[in-house]
């Protein structure tokens, strides 16, 4: 069954400092992989996606990330923080017609 | 383009009763699901629908029941609430389900839901 597990509850950093969030998967063929922003108040954005095409995948906001089959990884990364990339992000991926989210990370920036 | 929309916003209900959500997706659109998100928590796949038909549920019992209009737009119907069922409740809407899947679903602002 796939699944995503997100290895960071909370991240801080302090603006101007690179973002890293974490999220490993689990999937038994090549998944689908997402990344949405959820400002709050605000409905879910997507930031980027990953459908077997590229390895390194560019999103809005300067955010990427880069799908490592050999990691089962596909952290989400950031080189400069900006105090309005405080939210919470999710790592999603799909089976079948489920939409599978993770526990999801908070990001704190620090001015 | 009108976005996907839910009503109502915010919602108080007691144990027991039950409760009727509404999404309107986004123009163009033919496949809604739902999700919950607990405080603190990641959403929670409910179910989706496709041109009025279910096509995928997660873990949530039958209490938890839906429907789809020929216009797209659908309704959450959850009965016999429970404290548990105090959540943050999410629909999204895309233009396929298979494209459900494999590209991006447009969520709504969701419905804050409390049972006291």
């Amino acid at each position: 069954a796939q699944s995503v597990t997100q290895l960071d509850s909370h991240v801080s950093v302090s603006e101007g400092t690179p973002v890293l969030l974490r999220c490993n998967y689990s999937s038994s063929y090549s998944p689908s992989l997402f990344w949405y922003v959820q400002h709050p108040n605000k409905g879910l954005q997507l930031l980027l996606k990953y459908t077997s095409a590229a390895t390194l995948v560019k999103g809005i906001n300067g955010f990427e990330a880069e799908f490592k089959k050999s990691e089962t990884s596909f952290h989400l990364t950031k080189p400069s923080a900006h105090m309005s990339d405080a939210a919470e992000y999710f790592c999603v991926t799909t089976g079948g017609f489920k939409t599978i989210f993770g526990a999801g990370t908070r990001l704190f920036v620090k001015a | 383009e009108t976005g996907v929309t839910q009503s109502p916003t915010h919602l108080i209900k007691t144990r027991g009763q039950q409760v009727t959500l509404r999404c309107s997706s986004q123009s163009g659109h033919n496949t809604v699901s739902w999700y919950q998100q607990a405080l603190g928590q990641g959403p929670q796949f409910i179910f989706q629908y496709y041109r009025e038909e279910e096509n995928g549920r997660g873990n949530f019992p039958p209490r938890f029941s839906g429907l789809q209009f020929p216009n797209y737009s659908s309704e959450l119907n959850v009965n016999a609430l429970e404290l548990d069922d105090s959540a943050l409740y999410l629909c999204a809407s895309s233009p396929d389900p298979g494209l459900a899947s494999t590209d991006e679903q447009f969520f709504g602002p969701g419905t804050r839901l409390t049972v006291l």
